[in-house]
């Protein structure tokens, strides 16, 4: 089925242990991206790419990397996990360019619900 | 200074009346969009509805309008009719274009339950 795919569905770490959410989309959408859910804080934008090779910082980077080698793949890496990245985290894509200016809604993966201990 | 602003944390209505959840924002950005996404207690994320800076009318799918005030920069929702499945988390999001960086902000969500 079409869509976004993210895995894993759920995950443990420990401090300081570094992990990486992978997400694919086979939609050929341009633009991904990758928030955090937090209880009262609905969903926090961590880093996005307009397209390959292309990457930019959202509101709470810090912790976290992402690189965007294809179209279709946005992974996100905790580079040393922190208590505080205890979190869902959902990765999202929206069609083409034109998802940038057209009425085009994300598609989202399923999330992956993150503890750190 | 938040973007994105919803004030109710969580709304009661009762089935099968209308229900307006309200959503303000705030950008510099003249083509921006605004969105609705619905999360149901599985915790999927699903689109509602899109209106464009631009658009003369308030845009509309199905069961769902968005109440576009642009002077008050407002984007509200309006779910008629509202039925139990209604019953979820619901954000306002905004796309915004500035500077060459390319956001989508949400809000913090507002909780709606629909009573029988």
């Amino acid at each position: 089925n079409a869509g976004v795919t993210q895995t894993p569905k759920f995950q443990v770490l420990k401090t300081g242990q570094s992990m990486t959410l992978q997400c694919a989309q086979d939609m050929n959408h341009e633009y991904m991206s990758w928030y955090r859910q937090d209880p009262g804080m609905g969903l926090r934008l961590i880093h996005y790419s307009v397209g390959a090779g292309i990457t930019d910082q959202g509101e709470v980077p810090n912790g976290y990397n992402v690189s965007r080698s294809t179209t279709e793949d946005f992974p996100l890496r905790l580079l040393s996990a922190a208590p505080s990245q205890t979190s869902v985290y959902f990765c999202a894509s929206t069609g083409g360019l034109q998802g940038l200016s057209g009425p085009y809604g994300y598609t989202f993966g399923s999330g992956t619900r993150l503890t750190v201990v | 200074a938040q973007k994105i602003t919803q004030t109710q944390p969580g709304m009661f209505v009762q089935e099968k009346e209308a229900v307006t959840l309200d959503c303000t924002y705030d950008t510099s950005d003249p083509s921006y969009g605004l969105f609705w996404y619905k999360q149901p207690s599985s915790g999927e994320m699903i689109f509602l509805i899109y209106q464009g800076s631009y658009d003369q009318q308030n845009a509309t799918e199905g069961r769902y309008s968005l109440n576009f005030q642009k002077a008050r920069k407002s984007a509200n929702l309006v779910i008629s009719a509202s039925q139990l499945g209604d019953s979820a988390m619901y954000f306002c999001a905004m796309r915004e274009v500035l500077s060459g960086t390319y956001k989508y902000i949400f809000g913090t969500g507002t909780r709606l339950k629909v009573l029988a």
